[in-house]
């Protein structure tokens, strides 16, 4: 039973242009979601994060929006760059457990 | 400020052999987490230990696997008689308290 999904296994995105991930989730007791990067061979890297009381958060390049009555989460990078070329994990938890359950991932690719 | 380390990066064992892990968690960090990574899925929930205690081992198998976290000294993965299904990497998080867990690079496991 997947409770974190992400249907898109690949993206491939032009640089300067936006990349925009998806994410579903089909319980209602997370409330807390985050967006992690991840290279080959290497531990995911922490990139922005949400809680269910807000529908939007930005960091730089990075703007993740929350749904709650779709039960959606999505990253906006814009503009992507070659450097962003990774595999993107999200992830969430609730209110009475620190456990994070991660989606499949997106493998992004920015073509210079 | 070092982040979160863990040795060995690569481990090779044998069918019925031990595998132990290290983790050392960031300065300052009570919590530690550990997941697991089969090839081509995302990350999997496995113990939450804080200094001296196992909070959740709900993603943990029942058998062969244990996880502890001493007063002094680094978190520690035992896998006892490894079996090929065991081969993944092996990830450390750790967060100051209810918090965004940040990630190490991963133990390698291959079991022959």
């Amino acid at each position: 039973d997947q409770q974190v999904k992400q249907n898109s296994p690949s993206l491939s995105v032009q640089e300067g242009r936006i990349s925009i991930l998806n994410c579903d989730y089909t319980n209602s007791m997370f409330d807390y979601f985050l967006w992690y990067k991840k290279y080959p061979a290497e531990g995911p890297t922490f990139l922005i994060s949400i809680s269910s009381i807000k529908d939007k958060n930005e960091d730089g390049r990075f703007t993740v929006f929350l749904n709650k009555s779709a039960k959606h989460l999505s990253l906006h990078i814009v503009p992507s760059q070659p450097g962003d070329s990774a595999v993107y994990f999200c992830a969430a938890s609730g209110l009475d457990s620190n456990m994070l359950t991660f989606g499949g991932g997106t493998r992004l690719m920015v073509k210079p | 400020n070092a982040g979160v380390m863990q040795n060995p990066r690569h481990l090779v064992r044998r069918r019925g052999q031990e595998a132990r892990l290290r983790c050392s968690p960031m300065k300052g960090h009570s919590h530690v987490y550990w997941y697991r990574q089969l090839p081509e899925e995302g990350l999997k929930f496995m113990v939450y230990l804080q200094k001296e205690n196992i909070i959740d081992e709900s993603g943990m198998p029942k058998e062969r696997f244990s996880a502890e976290f001493p007063k002094e000294g680094p978190s520690i993965l035992r896998i006892q008689q490894v079996v090929r299904g065991d081969s993944a990497a092996y990830f450390c998080a750790s967060s100051p308290g209810f918090d965004t867990q940040y990630f190490g690079p991963g133990t390698r496991l291959t079991v022959l």
